[in-house]
């Protein structure tokens, strides 16, 4: 088993640009969660998706468009990138069943110009 | 305000000296279920531990021990006898309903650097 994987692991963009971040997971599990993490911040949760075809808002939503068409995969789209997305970005995955222990991918290390 | 303090930003030890790190929560679930992450420097999160609100229990694994207080709202980790390879971040986490409404929706805390020298 992969687990979560996380493409791409490093991406630097100029502002204005846009990109999709792809988070794939082979466990079958039904949550998923794009994280950014910054220095002195934590982990913080931007958009989860509690099922296929359903996704909702976390803390730091603003800039950011999610997709889960299948219940493996869920995108993270920057419409047109910001400095302030400069950050660690981490996908997540959980089954319900587990009660949230969560599965992390490797990151993607985003650098907005 | 935030809902997971670690209020210690950094620690540094010296190798074989005990750590505790420190968690407090705030929550109006009545169910609810915290973790322990480990961050290593090689960037992965790796998951420690997890507690559900009606086990109140203190938790040993190895020379990782884990202190629940629900009348404290806290959820403490200590390291005995720490040695290098612990040096990581580690981060706690409340799983409650209040944002989402129905489903157990995770916040971090901001994060401890745990820092052993030899």
């Amino acid at each position: 088993n992969a687990g979560v994987t996380q493409t791409p692991k490093f991406r630097v963009l100029k502002t204005g640009q846009s990109m999709t971040l792809l988070c794939a997971q082979d466990m079958n599990h039904e949550y998923m969660y794009w994280y950014r993490q910054d220095p002195g911040m934590g982990l913080r949760l931007i958009h989860y998706s509690v099922g296929e075809g359903t996704t909702a808002k976390g803390e730091v939503p603003d800039g950011y468009n999610v997709s889960r068409l299948k219940k493996q995969n869920f995108l993270l789209g920057l419409e047109s990138a910001a400095p302030s997305q400069t950050s660690v970005y981490f996908c997540a995955s959980s089954s319900r069943s587990s009660y949230n222990e969560q599965f992390f991918g490797p990151g993607t290390r985003l650098t907005v110009l | 305000a935030q809902k997971v303090t670690q209020a210690q930003t950094e620690i540094s030890v010296v190798e074989k000296e005990d750590v505790t790190l420190d968690c407090v929560y705030e929550t109006r679930d009545t169910t609810y279920y915290l973790f322990w992450y480990k961050q290593p420097p090689s960037g992965e999160l790796v998951f420690l531990i997890r507690r559900n609100s009606f086990d109140e229990q203190n938790e040993i694994s190895g020379r990782y021990s884990w202190n629940f207080q629900k009348s404290t709202s806290s959820f403490n980790f200590t390291i005995t006898a720490s040695q290098v390879v612990d040096s990581a971040v580690y981060f706690c986490a409340l799983s409650d309903r209040t944002l989402s409404g129905g489903s157990y929706i995770p916040t971090f805390g901001r994060g401890t650097s745990l820092i052993v020298h030899p």
